[in-house]
């Protein structure tokens, strides 16, 4: 069973740039075909999808957010990473992250099937 | 950009009662449809992807129907454990995007 779990800081200023890990347990991240995506969800925009990325690294971003965003991958370590950059309020929100489901299946590949519990980012000076 | 749109916002429903979802896409999203719950506290469960095919271990009692802009999530036979908020979700494969619904919360009548 997969399981994720995110840590990062939970206050961070306006204009600094926001660092967030993953780690996932239950399978190596570099055996699965699958891709690793950052959710967040606050009051204001509901759900929102922020990225993704294969564990060899290819990455792709939600439009809205993309010259603010950038993920990697750390496979000795079994995670992955998401950086946002100049923050402002509207950034305050519960960000998860998930994996997406089966690649094989063109109507599962773009659904999230596990998700970490989420950490609450407030951007506050 | 696809824009999800459930109705209503909120759904008051006895227990053992039939719930019935809306969503509606501002375009064709053929059966690229999920629908997931979310409980206080948790993360979103997936529940159908494919508009209508079940996730694993979901019960029979939730169904999902409807393609191309609109689509339901049926709620059968109510019980206490579903009173929760149900999102839909839509995805495109290029350029990759996904976007939710605004959600509709489920509570007890």
């Amino acid at each position: 069973q997969w399981q994720l779990q995110e840590s990062g800081p939970g206050l961070m200023k306006p204009s600094e740039t926001l660092s967030l890990t993953c780690a996932v347990s239950g399978g190596a991240i570099s055996g699965s075909i699958n891709y690793w995506a950052w959710i967040r969800q606050s009051p204001g925009k509901g759900l929102e999808w922020i990225g993704s990325i294969y564990y060899s690294g290819t990455d792709y971003y939600n439009p809205s957010l993309k010259s603010r965003v950038s993920m990697s991958v750390d496979t000795s370590k079994n995670q992955f990473s998401l950086r946002l950059s100049s923050l402002t309020a509207a950034d305050t929100a519960l960000y998860f992250c998930a994996r997406h489901n089966s690649a094989r299946d063109p109507y599962a590949s773009g659904t999230f099937g596990y998700w970490g519990q989420g950490t609450l980012v407030t951007v506050s000076s | 950009e696809i824009v999800m749109t459930q109705s209503p916002a909120t759904l008051s429903v006895s227990p053992g009662e039939r719930a019935t979802l809306s969503c509606t896409a501002s375009q064709s999203v053929g059966n690229k449809i999920a629908w997931y719950q979310q409980k206080p506290g948790q993360a979103p469960r997936l529940l159908i992807y494919g508009a209508s095919m079940r996730a694993t271990g979901i019960p029979a009692r939730f169904s999902g129907s409807g393609s191309e802009t609109e689509f339901a999530l049926t709620i059968n036979s109510l019980q206490s454990e579903d009173f929760a908020v149900y999102y839909c979700q839509q995805f495109t494969d290029w350029p990759p995007l996904y976007t939710f619904g605004q959600g509709t919360k489920v509570e007890i009548k």
